[in-house]
C-alpha cells in the first residue's frame, strides 16, 4: 500500500461548480496535512494546511480531516479556470520529512 | 517571503557525466530537501538535511549524494548521470513557524541527461 494514495485524475469539473480532492494516507502518525497546488510546469505551492479532526475553512477552499480513517480531502467552492492545476497532499511527521501523493489533475472547464 | 533558489532552470548533460544542482535558500533555514518529479510517481524524496553537515537518505538516493557545507546551500549530485535522471529536481526548505512547520520550494531544474 502506497503511504499516499490519490486519484490521478483528470477530474472534469465545470465552471462555478464544487471540485472536490481526495487523499488517504497510511502513516496513523501524522500530525500535519497539506495540500499544494502546482501549475504546469512551475513548482508546488502551498494552498493550505490541516491539523485537526473537523474543516477548515481559507477563501474558497476548504480542508476537511478525519484522523480515525486516515482521510483528508480539499473542497474548492465556485471553481475557476486558474484552479486547474495539479494538487498534491502531503500528510506530515512533526520531526521529519513529509511524503507527497502523486496529485490529482483537476481541469476546470468553462 | 523565503526565497529558495536553484541555480538552473534547465540542464542538459551527457550520460556519465558528474552534474552538481545548486539550492540556496534566504532564511536561515536548517531543514532542506531534494525531491524528483516524474509523471505518475509525484515527488520522491532523494535526500534531506537537518543542518550543515548532516544529511540523511529519502526514498531513492542511489546515484546521487548531497553537500551541505554552508546553512544556506544544499547541494545534489549526481556522480555518473544516466539517462534515467532525466526528471523535475525541487528543492524545498522548512521552518518551524508558531509551532507548525511551513515549506518553500525553488522554482525547479529540469535536467535531461542524453
Amino acid at each position: 500500500q502506497k503511504e499516499v494514495e490519490q486519484n490521478s485524475g483528470p477530474l472534469s469539473v465545470p465552471e462555478g461548480a464544487i471540485a472536490s480532492l481526495n487523499c488517504t494516507y497510511s502513516d496513523r502518525g501524522s500530525q500535519s496535512f497539506f495540500w499544494y497546488r502546482q501549475y504546469s510546469g512551475k513548482s508546488p505551492e502551498l494552498i493550505m494546511s490541516i491539523y485537526s479532526n473537523g474543516d477548515k475553512e481559507d477563501g474558497r477552499f476548504t480542508a476537511q480531516l478525519n484522523k480515525a480513517s486516515q482521510y483528508v480531502s480539499l473542497l474548492i467552492r465556485d471553481s475557476q479556470p486558474s484552479d486547474s492545476a495539479t494538487y498534491l497532499c502531503a500528510p506530515g511527521g512533526d520531526a521529519s520529512k513529509i511524503i507527497f501523493g502523486s496529485g490529482t489533475r483537476l481541469s476546470i472547464r468553462p | 517571503d523565503v526565497k529558495v533558489t536553484q541555480s538552473s532552470r534547465y540542464l542538459v548533460k551527457r550520460t556519465g557525466e558528474k552534474v552538481f544542482l545548486e539550492c540556496v535558500q534566504d532564511m536561515d533555514h536548517e531543514n532542506m530537501f531534494w525531491y524528483r518529479q516524474d509523471p505518475g510517481l509525484g515527488l520522491r524524496l532523494i535526500y534531506f538535511s537537518y543542518d550543515v553537515k548532516m544529511k540523511e537518505k529519502g526514498d531513492i538516493p542511489e546515484g546521487y549524494s548531497v553537500s551541505r557545507e554552508k546553512k544556506e546551500r544544499f547541494s545534489l549530485i549526481l556522480e555518473s548521470a544516466s539517462t534515467n535522471q532525466t526528471s523535475m529536481y525541487l528543492c524545498a526548505s522548512r521552518v518551524l513557524q508558531g509551532g507548525r512547520w511551513g515549506y518553500t520550494f525553488g522554482s525547479g531544474t529540469r535536467l535531461t541527461v542524453v
